[in-house]
């Protein structure tokens, strides 16, 4: 059983390009997190989606931030005209849909470069 | 609200010391307290789990538990070794409100041989 797989693990992206990131869930989970962290920070939710649905985006920010996750494929997190502060890793996770286990599965994470 | 609230660190230990790593919660439900580890340039890994109070998570010799009258999942290892050193992450999740995850900040803990 796989675990959670994120691609690319590396990305280097010059400022006003495009940055797109996958995850593709542990299989039998449909209950995507995307979090953000950066050089010796914490972590920091950005979204969290099921297939289909955005259920909370309330950490990611209004502007050239979206996700999605649908129902065949990866979940996607696309980052437009980056610029030099999204530098960071960028972690997605994925659960059961049993609310009993609660437990998160992460990925080794994709690490963004902004030049 | 829900938040963790886990010790600042650099916490820097000689090999085979105790160590305690603090972490208090504030959650409106019931909620599930993990710790996950990060080693340098990976992901987290689940370390322990609990799911209810006075369960004790325990895993690699690190332990922990659920403690609703304090509010508290501290992390616990008799004797620590040099890899060890990582950062270790408090979370709990809220079951009730479409399984939502708090994290604390990270604690890295530094073990010198």
């Amino acid at each position: 059983n796989a675990g959670v797989m994120q691609n690319p693990r590396h990305l280097v992206r010059r400022r006003g390009q495009e940055a797109r990131l996958r995850c593709s869930p542990m299989k039998g989970h449909s209950h995507v997190y995307w979090y953000r962290q950066l050089p010796e920070e914490g972590l920091k939710f950005m979204v969290y989606l099921q297939k289909e649905n955005i259920i909370d985006e309330s950490g990611m920010p209004k502007e050239r931030f979206s996700a999605e996750f649908p129902k065949e494929g990866p979940s996607i997190l696309r980052i437009q005209q980056v610029v030099r502060g999204d530098s960071a890793a960028y972690f997605c996770a994925s659960v059961t849909d049993n609310l009993n286990t609660g437990e998160l599965f992460f990925g080794e994470g994709s690490r963004l470069t902004v030049l | 609200g829900n938040s963790v609230t886990q010790m600042e660190g650099p916490v820097t230990l000689s090999e085979e010391a105790f160590l305690t790593i603090n972490c208090t919660y504030t959650a409106t439900g019931y909620p599930s307290l993990f710790w996950y580890v990060q080693y340098p340039g990976e992901g987290l890994q689940l370390l322990l789990k609990a799911t209810k109070a006075d369960d004790k998570g325990s895993n690699k010799g690190f332990e922990a538990t659920y403690r609703k009258e304090t509010t508290s999942f501290h992390l616990e290892k008799g004797s620590v070794q040099v890899s060890d050193s990582a950062v270790y992450f408090c979370a709990l999740s809220d079951r009730v409100n479409f399984n939502k995850f708090y994290f604390g900040s990270g604690t890295k803990l530094n073990v010198k041989p």
